[in-house]
Parts: C-alpha cells; structure tokens; sequence
C-alpha cells in the first residue's frame, strides 16, 4: 500500500524567501506525480505533473522534481508571495490499471507580507 | 461548464438517514474518481470509474457506501444510514482517460455533515 509523507507539516516564511517542500512515498511503482494546491475551504487546483520518465517540471515560479526510484519529490517555490499560502499535496499515482491516487496530508505554506 | 461540479455543496443530515452526492465531470472525461477529506488530512482514495464501470472501489470504508455511474458522465456517491464519523468533505476528480496523462480536476466538494 502507497504511503506518502510530506515534510514539513506546516511553514511560516517572510514573502520573498524561496523555498522547498518535501514528498517521499513508498512504492515507486509510479505512472506520475501530481502537486495539488488547497486553498481553507475549497476544492484542489492541479499545479503540477511530473510523468514517471521526467525529472522535473516547471510551471512560472514553481518547480517540481521527482526522483521515482528513491521515491522522493520536492516542489520549489521562488520568491514567494502572500497569495501562495495554501496546504500543498504531494499525489503520486500508481502505475496499474486502476491508477490509483494517494495523497499526502499536505504542507500548510503560511507566507507572510 | 469548463470544470468539475458538485452538488450539493453543503448537506446536513441527521443520523441514520440516507445521501446521495452528484458529481458532473468535465465534458468527454471518461474517468472520475470519488476521495473523502478529512479535516487537516489529504484526500482519501474512495472509488475510481473508468466509463460506467467501476474499476477500483477498495477505498469504500463499508457497503453503506456506494456509487454509480450509469451512463458514464453524471456520477452520484450513496451513503445509507450516515454516522457521524462520515462528515467530511467529499471530493470528485476526473481526467481525460485513465493511464496516459492522468491528470486529475477536481470539484469544490461536498461538505456532508451528520448530526
């Protein structure tokens, strides 16, 4: 059974600061990797995916990286803002049929002006 | 519309009655998957549909949950005799096809609380 452990559970950072936030997940059985941003109250917005061949992918001031066989992904964000405050969630799907999805409890990204 | 909808929003039900969740995938995406959030924990994986079939529903908690799917858009999640461990939100996903580019998007939710 995929397990997914993001670490940290919860950052506080001054705006501008770059940061990185960790994934790491069991199975490396993968098809791809998804990083999902929540914002309190709402439903989730896709921000990243990271197919199983890729190391990485870039999105503005987002990068995200997957290393499949040591089961570990980060996203980097550059120059934050306070509008990036969200719970970040790290999805690796599994690489079967079903394509199942296991999510991560999430980082809780609090950027403050 | 351009994305996923879920209705209702909010549901507040009582304990012991029966619910019913519709999710309306994006037009001509043949896979949609149901998840349960907990508060402060990530999604949780439920059922998964390929089409009208369901392909995985071992996230199920028990059989008083269930979903359909019959004409392979509009897909309603079932809950007979709520509890109250069932509030939650309830979250629905779809994607083109499942396998090749599986990415997933998401509606806002149901807030389903039982009293």
């Amino acid at each position: 059974k995929q397990e997914v452990t993001q670490i940290p559970a919860a950052l506080s950072v001054p705006e501008g600061e770059n940061l990185v936030l960790n994934c790491s997940f069991t199975d490396s059985a993968i098809y791809n990797l998804q990083w999902f941003r929540q914002d309190p109250g709402k439903g989730l917005t896709s921000l990243l995916l990271i197919q199983s061949s890729q190391r990485e992918q870039t999105s503005g001031r987002l990068n995200a990286s997957l290393d499949k066989s040591s089961g570990r992904s980060t996203l980097y964000i550059a120059a934050s803002q306070p509008g990036d405050s969200a719970t970040y969630l790290c999805v690796p799907t599994e690489d079967t049929n079903a394509g199942k999805s296991t999510f991560g409890d999430g980082t809780t990204l609090t950027v403050k002006p | 519309g351009a994305g996923v909808s879920q209705t209702p929003s909010n549901k507040v039900t009582e304990k012991g009655k029966y619910v019913e969740l519709r999710c309306d995938p994006i037009s001509g995406h043949t896979a949609l998957y149901w998840y349960r959030q907990s508060l402060g924990q990530g999604p949780e994986f439920l059922i998964y549909f390929q089409g009208t079939g369901a392909a995985d529903d071992s996230g199920l908690p028990n059989d008083r949950f269930f979903a359909v799917r019959p004409e392979g858009s509009v897909s309603t999640l079932k809950i007979q005799r709520t509890e109250r461990g069932d509030s939650a939100v309830y979250l629905c996903a779809s994607s083109l096809r499942q396998g090749v580019m599986n990415e997933q998007f998401f509606g806002p939710g149901t807030r389903l609380t039982v009293l």
